[in-house]
């Protein structure tokens, strides 16, 4: 059974540039949310993708956007990179069905802005 | 405003010791209350929860102790081993809020052979 996956592992952008990351979720799982965790921090959410919509959006500017298509896997999309960026950013999967709050994350991308 | 504090920030004890964790929260919103391990270069891994109407909960070498009205929580690791020397993170949910995971600063343990 695959867990979280996540690509690409590490990428270097520089200030300004747009970036894309990807996300396939756990099989069986329907929710996707991704994090961002700055280094010695605690992950921060984005915000959380259901049936192809965001759902929930935590204190980030616009120019972080997503997208999920409907195999469930989702895209974080970031703009106009600025070096606060820099991170690991998480992606996450739950299922949406059922009382079960179970967030099972991915080994993560790590973004490094120049 | 930092909604989940976490203590201490590192923590180091010897092979077999109880390291034990805290955290604390604000919200009497959240009802959902995680435990994840993280190791340098990976994704947190869950390793244990609990919700509000129990006051301990254990799998295995891990316990979560739960105290509603002090709005404290935290983790113990038995006869701790080398292996569990990574970082622990503690987390809150809120009721109907299922994607939005509060995550405290993490302690960083390390378990001396």
């Amino acid at each position: 059974d695959a867990g979280v996956t996540q690509s690409p592992t590490h990428l270097i952008k520089t200030r300004g540039q747009q970036v894309t990351l990807r996300c396939s979720p756990k099989s069986g799982h329907d929710t996707v949310s991704w994090y961002q965790q700055a280094l010695g921090q605690g992950p921060q959410f984005i915000f959380q993708y259901y049936e192809e919509e965001e759902r929930q959006r935590g204190n980030f500017p616009d120019r972080f956007s997503g997208h999920q298509f409907p195999n469930y896997s989702s895209e974080l999309n970031v703009n106009a990179l600025l070096l606060g960026d820099s991170a690991l950013y998480l992606c996450a999967s739950s299922p949406r069905t059922g009382a079960s709050y179970e967030q099972y994350f991915g080994p993560g991308t790590r973004l490094t802005v120049t | 405003q930092q909604q989940v504090k976490q203590s201490p920030q590192s923590l180091i004890v010897q092979k077999g010791g109880i390291p034990i964790i805290n955290c604390a929260y604000e919200n009497t919103a959240f009802d959902y209350f995680p435990w994840y391990q993280q190791f340098p270069g990976k994704g947190p891994a869950l390793l244990i929860a609990i919700r509000p109407d129990v006051s301990e909960k254990k799998e295995g070498r891990f316990t979560i102790s739960f105290n509603k009205s002090a709005k404290q929580f935290s983790l113990h690791i038995m006869d701790s081993q080398p292996g569990d020397s990574a970082t622990y993170f503690c987390a809150a949910q809120g009721r109907g809020s299922q994607g939005n995971l509060i995550f405290g600063k993490g302690t960083k343990l390390s378990v001396k052979p």
